[in-house]
């Protein structure tokens, strides 16, 4: 089956840097993948998502990037504002209703 | 809209109690998942619900009892829960089963005496 690592488990950046969350899967025939914020008592929310035909996507300050030949992808979160702190997760998906899931990464954001 | 609305936000219940959670959606979607989340975990599959039958049961003590009423509409049935399976009870649904982009609600935060 598939394995999803996800790394770092925990991310501490200064308001207005930059943040790296970067995730690795094993089956090639995976083709979706989500990533989803998930504050202190909430369900995740998706943030962003990448198909295997993308290499790339934006959205304001999320960005995600797709390497299909290594099998990583990364979440790129510019300008960070402490309402950015939160758990974060990768997922990879090889069919419609089932993901895998990274093991997380907790991002604190410092004022 | 994306929302998924799920009920109650809290539960507390002993281990010989019967409780439900209820979780609902109105974007039309046909697929309908159950996630159980540890603290400091991902969510982990337990159902998937697929045009209102079940489609994938991820090995989920019997306990746990699943309920698809309508298209909107996603229940999970608890009997004779154990301390362990407190946790987060999240649902999330889809536009359908082959289309990947699911929507989370906001939890059950369950603890089980």
């Amino acid at each position: 089956g598939e394995n999803v690592e996800q790394h770092p488990s925990t991310l501490s950046v200064q308001e207005g840097d930059s943040a790296v969350i970067k995730c690795t899967y094993s089956d090639s025939a995976s083709n979706y993948f989500p990533w989803y914020k998930q504050e202190l008592g909430k369900g995740p929310q998706l943030i962003i998502d990448i198909r295997s035909n993308v290499g790339e996507k934006k959205d304001q300050r999320i960005a995600v990037t797709l390497n299909k030949t290594a099998k990583h992808f990364s979440l790129h979160i510019t300008e960070t504002q402490p309402e950015d702190s939160a758990v974060y997760f990768c997922a990879a998906s090889n069919r419609g209703n089932q993901f895998y899931f990274g093991t997380g990464t907790s991002l604190t954001v410092i004022p | 809209d994306t929302e998924v609305t799920q009920t109650p936000k809290h539960l507390v219940m002993g281990m010989t109690n019967k409780k439900s959670l209820k979780c609902e959606q109105h974007m039309g979607h046909r697929a309908m998942y159950w996630y159980k989340q540890k603290a400091k975990k991902p969510p982990e599959l337990m159902f998937v619900y697929s045009y209102e039958k079940l489609s994938i049961n991820e090995s989920v003590p019997s306990r746990f009892s699943p309920e698809c009423p309508n298209s909107s509409l996603l229940n999970l049935h608890l009997h004779a829960l154990q301390p362990e399976d407190s946790a987060l009870y999240l649902c999330a649904s889809s536009q359908d089963p082959d289309y990947d982009t699911q929507y989370f609600g906001p939890g059950t935060r369950l603890t089980v005496l």
